[in-house]
């Protein structure tokens, strides 16, 4: 049973570029989390979907950055016009229900040059 | 709102010594769960271990043991005759069900250091 996958797994942008962080959650698994890690910090909720659904986006920076979870297909974190603040590790998690634990994916090294 | 509080910034041992990891949180839910994950250098996340506040039963897995204590509001993570392969940074977290879903909510991660 594959884990949580996320792409790419290391990603470089110039500043003011866009970058598209992609996970596909474990079989069977319909909720779907961002974290981010900020150097020297720890991990911080961004947000929690479900199939076609925000759920909680509590988290998430007010402006420049969406996810998605479409029908078909991963989920999306979506940064647009990236800054050099925005370079961190982005996790994904996923878990089969509501209060079930959360399996994390290996991440995506984000560096805003 | 939840807080977890990892006090141990970065503890070193030598192989073979015993450790603990403190982790003390804070909520008003009555219901919640604790977590341990592991981040090992090669820096994806490692599901340890999941408790529930209705259970306070110690758990050990081998070599890993957790001592939960509501009286003191502590989850703590002790390794039996470390090993190398434990250098990691662990993270205590917490889930709490206020509104709806799960999200957690971390400590800022006890990097531990397992020399020979």
């Amino acid at each position: 049973n594959a884990g949580v996958m996320q792409n790419p797994r290391h990603l470089v942008r110039r500043r003011g570029q866009e970058a598209r962080l992609r996970c596909s959650p474990m079989k069977g698994h319909s909720h779907v989390y961002w974290y981010r890690q900020l150097p020297e910090e720890g991990l911080k909720f961004m947000v929690y979907l479900q199939k076609e659904n925000i759920i909680d986006e509590s988290g998430m920076p007010k402006e420049r950055f969406s996810a998605e979870f479409p029908k078909e297909g991963p989920s999306i974190l979506r940064i647009q016009q990236v800054v050099r603040g925005d370079s961190a590790a982005y996790f994904c998690a996923s878990s089969p229900g509501e209060r079930e634990t959360q399996y994390f994916g290996p991440g995506t090294r984000l560096l805003v040059l | 709102a939840q807080k977890v509080t990892q006090a141990q910034t970065e503890i070193s041992v030598v192989e073979k010594e015993d450790v603990t990891l403190d982790c003390v949180y804070e909520t008003r839910d009555t219901t919640y769960y604790l977590f341990w994950y592991k981040q090992p250098p090669s820096g994806e996340l490692v599901f340890l271990i999941r408790r529930n506040s209705f259970d306070e039963q110690n758990e050990i897995s081998g070599r890993y043991s957790w001592n939960f204590q509501k009286s003191t509001s502590s989850f703590n993570f002790t390794i039996t005759a470390s090993q190398v392969v434990d250098s990691a940074v662990y993270f205590c977290a917490l889930a709490a069900f206020t509104g709806g879903g799960n999200k957690l909510t971390f400590g800022t991660g006890t990097q531990l250091k397992v020399e020979l």
